[in-house]
């Protein structure tokens, strides 16, 4: 069964630290795999995906996140982490029909001075 | 911006009463959903659509029923609210994005307190 993990349920930051969350998913075909943000009283924003090629991605606001096929993982990163970046962020895996998406629960991100 | 807008944005009934929430899309979309997102719990899914009069259920279906009369609006119904239908509730459509890839996209959401 698909499946997505997220085992942070809340981290802790200093700001301009680095910052990785964890995602691990279980998918029977080849995922497509995303990651949105979701800031307090917001809806979710698309950060970035990945679907094939390079396994290491760029999204928006300076994040990457890195595919690793072995370890069923898409872990999100940061080098330097701005106040800003506070907010609940998602990890999900999709399929190629378009038609069925699955969420982790969700990573609570504080960043403090 | 995918032209998602939900209405209301915030909703308080009593236990019993029926509510239904509305998304609108502007953009054409097949394919529409609802979640609702609860804490611990991250998003689930209620219903969702791929095309007019075409619905299924997803995972939290049961108290909610839905329709999709027009391409550009899918309307959740809770026919008999209860207290544990307290909840913010998504509405998502599915775009064809570059290379092919599907990506989905969120309204503001809907915050829906069931008294």
């Amino acid at each position: 069964a698909q499946s997505v993990t997220q085992p942070d349920i809340h981290i802790t930051v200093s700001e301009g630290a680095s910052l990785e969350l964890r995602c691990n998913y279980s998918y029977g075909a080849t995922p497509y795999l995303f990651w949105y943000v979701q800031s307090p009283g917001q809806g979710l924003q698309l950060l970035l995906k990945y679907f094939s090629g390079d396994t290491l991605v760029q999204g928006i606001k300076g994040f990457e996140a890195e595919f690793k096929r072995s370890q069923s993982s898409f872990n999100l990163r940061k080098p330097s982490v701005h106040w800003s970046d506070a907010a609940e962020y998602f990890c999900a895996v999709g399929a190629n029909t378009g038609n069925q998406f699955y969420f982790g629960t969700g990573t609570s991100l504080t960043v403090i001075p | 911006d995918a032209g998602i807008t939900q209405s209301p944005r915030h909703k308080v009934t009593e236990t019993g009463t029926p509510v239904t929430l509305r998304c609108h899309q502007t953009e054409n979309h097949r394919y529409m959903y609802w979640y609702r997102q609860d804490p611990g719990h991250g998003l689930r899914l209620i219903h969702y659509s791929y095309g007019v009069k075409d619905t299924d259920k997803g995972e939290v279906s049961d108290g909610y029923s839905v329709s999709r009369s027009k391409t550009e609006d899918f309307l959740l119904t809770l026919e008999s609210a209860t207290s544990s239908q307290t909840s913010v509730y998504f509405c998502a459509i599915t775009s064809h994005g570059l290379a092919g890839v599907y990506e989905q996209y969120f309204g503001p959401g809907t915050r829906l307190t069931v008294t």
